[in-house]
């Protein structure tokens, strides 16, 4: 079984449409997080949720906006997607542990080509 | 706020040499350093973990130290493989709270035959 799973996999579209992602873990964990991977590898936390409530919401336009219905499932929505917003989206999960947090689980990521 | 400093790639190395990439971090408090490895086309894989000063984590011949003195937590191979090829990324996750993970660049590795 796959502990955190994103679909879709890939997506490619029109400039100004809506899109969505999915991402579902079950793994128990109480945290989720959507991350952005521009064209240099690099990593940048867009969102945290924990057990539903928004955590950390780092500077993202208000075009992105995460929904998580229960604790296992964070979406991620797009409006009026931009070329800019190319890049491959990663989903992960985490358990708070207080003082010892835990390592975060990724999916396989979302990679948004948008044309 | 915390932050990971790690050696820019690409590098390069011949099969059956030794690896090393620098990590340095800043954070308060106690963090957890990791060590996460993206293969190409692939999503990021914990490759290794430690959670307190002077522990030293390791897996399939990689070893990292967390040396809480120089703030350093360095990945370590002794001979590398074509199959080691990926992009390694150090990262902490500070204690306490709800704490995000925090990346450092990414440095990506190339073995050659």
């Amino acid at each position: 079984d796959t502990a955190v799973s994103q679909t879709p996999k890939y997506l490619v579209t029109q400039m100004g449409n809506d899109k969505s992602i999915k991402c579902e873990q079950n793994l128990g964990h109480d945290t989720m997080y959507w991350y952005k991977q521009d064209s240099k590898k690099f990593l940048k936390i867009m969102f945290s949720y924990n057990n539903k409530e928004l955590i950390i919401n780092e500077t993202v336009p208000n075009r992105f906006s995460p929904k998580s219905p229960d604790k296992a499932h964070l979406n991620l929505h797009i409006n009026s997607l931009e070329l800019g917003d190319s890049a491959v989206y990663f989903c992960a999960s985490s358990q708070n542990a207080g003082r010892m947090n835990t390592e975060a689980f990724f999916g396989q990521g979302t990679r948004l080509t948008v044309v | 706020g915390n932050s990971v400093t790690q050696m820019e790639g690409p590098v390069t190395l011949s099969e059956e040499a030794f690896l090393t990439i620098n990590c340095t971090y800043t954070a308060t408090g106690y963090p957890s350093l990791f060590w996460y490895v993206q293969y190409p086309g692939e999503g990021l894989q914990l490759l290794l973990k430690a959670t307190k000063a002077d522990d030293k984590g390791s897996n399939k011949g990689f070893e990292a130290t967390y040396r809480k003195e120089t703030t350093s937590f360095h990945l370590e191979k002794g001979s590398v493989q074509v199959s080691d090829s990926a992009v390694y990324f150090c990262a902490l996750r500070n204690s306490g709270g709800y704490q995000k993970v925090t990346f450092g660049i990414g440095t990506k590795l190339q073995v050659i035959p």
